[in-house]
């Protein structure tokens, strides 16, 4: 069964463009969550779909936005990039929603550089 | 919110000993607490949880502790092997309407020396 993939793996902006990743759940799962990880910060949750449906949101400003697609494929966007968004976005995925604490399976992440 | 500390942020080790990350959290309502295991270019794997009734999971060389208490849980590894060398995370999460928002330590770097 091939794992959670994740697209691109590597992307340099420029501040105030926009970026869309893109991750691929492995089959069967419905559950995607997505996540930042700095060396400052650490790993944040940014937020959780399940069956198209946005299910929890962390605490990052509306710049950050995703969205689930019916065949639960799911892209998240960061507009008006500024260079603190500079980070690796991970992506996991499960059977079932999170609070289900099921395990949760990470993608290898895309890394974002924001110059 | 919840917190989660993590300590030692830094262990280093020789090959064959044991290794002890340990975690304390915030909310005594946290009730999940996986622990995650990330290599260098990779997404992190995880490799342990425990639930807050249970006070001790074991899987092979893998030991998880829970001190519901005293608000901390730890992670053990015996046998250290060169292969163990990565980023350990641990989390917690409260329930809170059937949502899961983990928090996250900020990560132990183990290195076994062979």
């Amino acid at each position: 069964k091939a794992g959670v993939t994740q697209t691109p793996r590597y992307l340099i902006k420029t501040r105030g463009q926009q970026v869309t990743l893109s991750c691929s759940p492995i089959s069967g799962h419905r559950s995607v969550s997505w996540y930042q990880q700095t060396p400052g910060q650490g790993l944040q949750f940014l937020f959780e779909y399940f069956s198209e449906t946005q299910r929890n949101k962390g605490n990052f400003p509306g710049r950050f936005s995703g969205r689930q697609f019916s065949n639960s494929r799911s892209e998240m966007n960061v507009s008006t990039l500024e260079l603190g968004d500079s980070a690796l976005y991970l992506c996991a995925s499960s059977v079932l929603p999170g609070a289900y604490q099921e395990t949760q399976y990470f993608g290898p992440g895309t890394r974002l550089l924001v110059l | 919110g919840e917190n989660v500390e993590q300590h030692p942020s830094t262990l280093s080790v020789q090959e064959g000993d044991s290794a002890v990350i340990k975690c304390t959290y915030s909310d005594s309502a946290s009730n999940y607490f996986p622990w995650y295991k990330q290599e260098l270019g990779k997404g992190p794997q995880l490799i342990i949880d425990i639930r807050s009734n249970v006070g001790e999971k074991k899987d092979q060389r893998i030991a998880v502790t829970l001190n519901k208490t005293a608000k901390h849980f730890s992670l053990h590894i015996t046998e250290t092997q060169p292969e163990d060398s990565a980023v350990y995370f641990c989390a917690a999460s409260p329930p809170s309407g059937g949502s899961y928002i983990p928090t996250f330590g900020r990560g132990t770097s183990l290195i076994v020396h062979p």
